[in-house]
């Protein structure tokens, strides 16, 4: 009930194209959902988040999608580029347990040229 | 504003040593949370700290402990290292508990 499942595991889009990352949760406690980039050797960095009061989310390029009745929110990264190139992480996490984020295994996303 | 500071960036150490990994949020900050970054597990929660209390706590084994200062610094130590400790350790701040996460470029630890 803890867990958060991502997919796909990787992902390889053209330059200009639409990158979409899907992640479900089983448990509706969840009230906070943040999505994080991770370059090969730095520590994940804030994307965008999203709580369950809205549908969706628009920051520039990326948006998430939030379907709470089926318990899935998705990433999508419009006119993706070359930079975007990285591994993406979805989270969840419950108000009434502070800071603990529960991540999704990740997806490498790749952007060739 | 400084972002997150862990020292240090890489450890190796040797099977059934201990280490302390350090971890300066940024200023204003008062919760750390510390998380293992493995291949196979994936990004798993260590513990978090607030106002120098530990306020949720992972499972992992109690070789894995931390604490926080009054400066809200916090520390992580690992007892009786196994070569399944090998990982990167990162820690992130918040303001407070219910806000956003911000990490730290993480410590690379090896054990040989």
């Amino acid at each position: 009930q803890q867990q958060v499942k991502q997919s796909p595991q990787s992902l390889i889009v053209q330059k200009g194209g639409i990158s979409i990352i899907n992640c479900a949760y089983e448990n509706t406690a969840f009230d906070y959902f943040p999505w994080y980039q991770q370059f090969p050797g730095k520590g994940p960095a804030l994307l965008i988040a999203i709580r369950p009061d809205v549908s969706e989310k628009k920051e520039g390029r990326f948006t998430i999608s939030f379907n709470k009745s089926a318990k899935q929110f998705s990433l999508h990264i419009m006119d993706s580029q070359p930079g975007d190139s990285a591994t993406y992480f979805c989270a969840a996490s419950m108000s009434n347990q502070g800071g603990k984020l529960i991540f999704g295994q990740g997806t490498e996303l790749s952007v060739k040229p | 504003k400084a972002g997150v500071t862990q020292t240090p960036r890489y450890l190796i150490k040797t099977r059934g040593q201990q280490v302390t990994l350090s971890c300066s949020p940024i200023s204003g900050h008062r919760s750390v949370s510390w998380y293992q970054q493995t291949p196979g597990q994936g990004l798993q929660f260590l513990f978090e700290y607030f106002s120098e209390t530990q306020r949720n706590k992972g499972n992992f084994p109690g070789r894995f402990s931390g604490r926080q200062f009054s400066n809200s610094r916090s520390e992580m130590n690992v007892s009786t290292l196994e070569l399944g400790d090998s990982a990167l350790y990162l820690c992130a701040s918040r303001w407070t508990m219910n806000t956003e996460a911000f990490f730290g470029q993480g410590t690379r630890l090896t054990v040989v």
